[in-house]
């Protein structure tokens, strides 16, 4: 049972555009999430989180939206770049104060982005 | 450079051998974990550790075992009861807090023959 769930495989944008990556997850408890991106053969890279208490958090190209009623998320690149080409993953967890366990993130799939120049 | 370890990147391994990957962290961070990765999968959590001398299992534990001795080392090993082990393994570490990012290492490809 997928409890985090990025719907789209992948995603092709032109370079100067905005890219959108879309996430969904089922499980009330998560409050804290997390986007990562990686590229082939090497670890995930932190990108972005937001809290529960936010709707948005935004860190230079990168911007977060949060819908707890709809219990979705979004990442936009603007503009988006050639090197942002990578598979990007959203992540969730509880935290303690929501009276979750140990802290532990749960992944979705991945969304694999091209950026064509 | 502070950062976390895993060794080794790559790995070839028979059918019914027992293989420990690797992962160090000088990062001073609590809790460490190991993830797997497979295409179309995304990363599934197979142990994690918030302390020395502690660990739980994750949603993949079978076929997997862990050691948690120090606080900088954590261990994985694939043993030959792992049905599928053929994947990319991550290990990945946390400093303490609710919430914050967890850091990855850069990975260890395990191919079975």
């Amino acid at each position: 049972d997928q409890q985090v769930k990025q719907n789209s495989p992948s995603l092709s944008v032109q370079e100067g555009r905005i890219s959108i990556l879309n996430c969904d997850y089922t499980n009330s408890m998560f409050d804290y999430f997390l986007w990562y991106k990686k590229y082939p053969a090497e670890g995930p890279t932190f990108l972005i989180s937001i809290s529960s208490i936010k709707d948005k958090n935004e860190d230079g190209r990168f911007t977060v939206f949060l819908n707890k009623s709809a219990k979705h998320l979004s990442l936009h690149i603007v503009p988006s770049q050639p090197g942002d080409s990578a598979v990007y993953f959203c992540a969730a967890s509880p935290s303690r104060s929501s009276g979750g366990s140990n802290y532990k993130l749960t992944f979705g799939k991945g969304t694999l982005l091209t950026v064509n120049p | 450079d502070g950062g976390i370890t895993q060794s080794p990147k790559y790995l070839f391994r028979k059918e019914g051998q027992n293989v420990t990957l690797s992962c160090e962290q000088n990062l001073n961070h609590d809790a460490m974990y190991w993830y797997r990765q497979d295409p179309g999968q995304g990363l599934r959590l197979i142990y994690y550790s918030q302390i020395v001398n502690d660990f739980q299992k994750g949603d993949i534990a079978e076929g997997y075992s862990v050691s948690r001795e120090k606080k900088e080392s954590f261990p994985l090993t694939v043993t030959s009861a792992q049905k599928n082990p053929t994947a990319f393994y991550l290990c990945a570490s946390k400093g303490l807090g609710n919430t914050g990012e967890l850091f990855f290492g850069e990975g260890s490809r395990l191919t079975v023959l």
